[in-house]
């Protein structure tokens, strides 16, 4: 199947400031791609969708001015936590497709990010 | 709004066992579903895509069956090994293009 890579896969970072996670898609153009938040035993919940040149759509809730999406490739998007608090710590993970079908998902390796 | 709901939400068994997980969804209207594998701290691995038009896909010791009419997959498992556990995820696409929705899936425990 096609991979996506996720990085970093953990990382720790003090309050207040702002991380950056990276999700490629390795051997596929993948003009959507999804970004997902998991919370210990719980599923996981989709925060946004982003297409490739156009700004990210944003799940009910979800603040876009925290959670900043940028998916300026056909290869790459980012998600940055800007002014990171406790409670962003969770398991951010990204998926993506090679097309407007709705055709296998594959998602990255995901990245744990805990704030102190 | 379409929900998916995982039973059992934990499972033990022992080890050459064959078992059966299920995945229910409220709306029928699905476009495909996709069974995942995850393992503590980890993504997500895919294990099988079934489009709406099928009615079950295989690989290996995996099976899993779809069932749009009464909203329902399973996911056989052959001959359980300890490598086998893992969280299983069960996942529907409602639309082409658009993200899937997830249950909070089965954890699954294989005792050699």
């Amino acid at each position: 199947g096609a991979v996506v890579s996720q990085h970093p896969s953990w990382v720790i970072c003090k309050s207040g400031t702002s991380v950056k996670i990276e999700c490629r898609s390795l051997d596929f153009q993948a003009t959507t791609m999804f970004w997902y938040r998991q919370f210990p035993k719980q599923s996981l919940m989709l925060m946004a969708t982003s297409n490739e040149g156009s700004k990210a759509t944003y799940e009910q809730g979800v603040e876009k001015d925290k959670f900043l999406i940028n998916h300026a490739s056909l290869t790459l998007s980012t998600l940055t936590v800007t002014s990171a608090h406790p409670e962003d710590s969770s398991f951010y993970i990204c998926s993506a497709r090679a097309g407007r079908l709705n055709t296998e998902a594959f998602f990255g390796q995901g990245t744990r990010l805990t704030v102190v | 709004k379409q929900e998916v709901t995982q039973i059992p939400a934990a499972l033990s068994v022992p080890e050459g066992e064959n078992l059966v997980l299920n995945c229910s969804f409220t709306d029928s209207a699905i476009y495909n579903l996709q069974w995942f594998r995850q393992d503590p701290g980890k993504g997500l691995t895919s294990l099988l895509l079934i489009q709406s038009s099928q009615r079950e896909q295989t690989s290996g010791r995996l099976n899993a069956s779809l069932d749009k009419s009464s909203g329902r997959s399973t996911l056989y498992i052959a001959a359980s090994q300890p490598g086998d556990s893992a969280t299983y995820l069960c996942a529907v696409g409602t639309q082409a293009g658009t993200a899937l929705i997830f249950g909070k899936g089965t954890t699954l425990s294989v005792s050699s």
